[in-house]
């Protein structure tokens, strides 16, 4: 099956530093990788759209100057958290269909951010 | 607007049966899937249906109703092990998926 890896699983931090979270799919291409943020007892929530070669798309309400995303080659993308606040903590999830088949996403295990 | 409705919450016993509803309301609609998400961790992959009518896979089953805007995903033999969050998700006319809230499934002895 296919496996999608994330880096940092957990990371704390200081309020106002940045912090970079990779997401890599490991043995098949994404041009379009999928950004989630879900706090607890709540669902998963749609971040942004990642688009390989291209600037990743943000849903509403998404600071896209404070969520930098890049998505650099069709195995990673990585979220940047810049100037990091304590309501920035949460669960980020990042998920990623094969590349031109939207019939199954494959979930990264998720980075716990804990901002200070 | 796009919606997924789903219970927030059931109780089941261990070796029973559950059915878990969804009703949605999606621009377009390119297939709806069920993941399952264990507190902490991320969700992982159970269903996905496109065509009307049951799919089966094991103990779990997921049907859909592309007139009535309705799924179900059902759990068979349930086991401790189960006790999870049922995320069910719509996909859009332009393939990003559509979340429910989720069911939190909690199954007792």
């Amino acid at each position: 099956g296919a496996v999608v890896s994330q880096h940092p699983s957990w990371v704390i931090c200081k309020s106002g530093t940045s912090v970079k979270i990779e997401c890599r799919s490991l043995d098949f291409q994404a041009t379009t990788m999928f950004w989630y943020r879900q706090f607890p007892k709540q669902s998963l929530m749609l971040m942004a759209t990642s688009n390989e070669g291209s600037k990743a798309t943000y849903e509403q309400g998404v600071e896209k100057d404070k969520f930098l995303i890049n998505h650099a080659s069709l195995t990673l993308s990585t979220l940047t958290v810049t100037s990091a606040h304590p309501e920035d903590s949460s669960f980020y999830i990042c998920s990623a269909p094969r590349q031109g088949d939207y019939n199954e996403q494959f979930f990264g295990p998720g980075t716990r951010l804990t901002v200070l | 607007g796009q919606n997924i409705d789903q219970p927030t919450e059931m109780t089941a016993t261990e070796g029973a049966i559950v059915q878990i509803n969804c009703t949605y309301q999606t621009s377009g609609f390119n297939g709806l899937f069920w993941y399952q998400q264990h507190a902490g961790e991320a969700p992982t992959f159970l269903s996905y249906n496109v065509l009307d009518g049951l799919e089966e896979k094991g103990r779990f089953s997921s049907f859909l109703s592309r007139s009535k805007g309705y799924s179900y995903l059902l759990l068979k033999e349930l086991q401790m092990k189960d006790s999870a969050s049922y995320l069910c998700a719509g996909l859009d006319s332009n393939y990003q998926l559509i979340w429910g809230a989720g069911t939190k499934l909690i199954i007792k002895p």
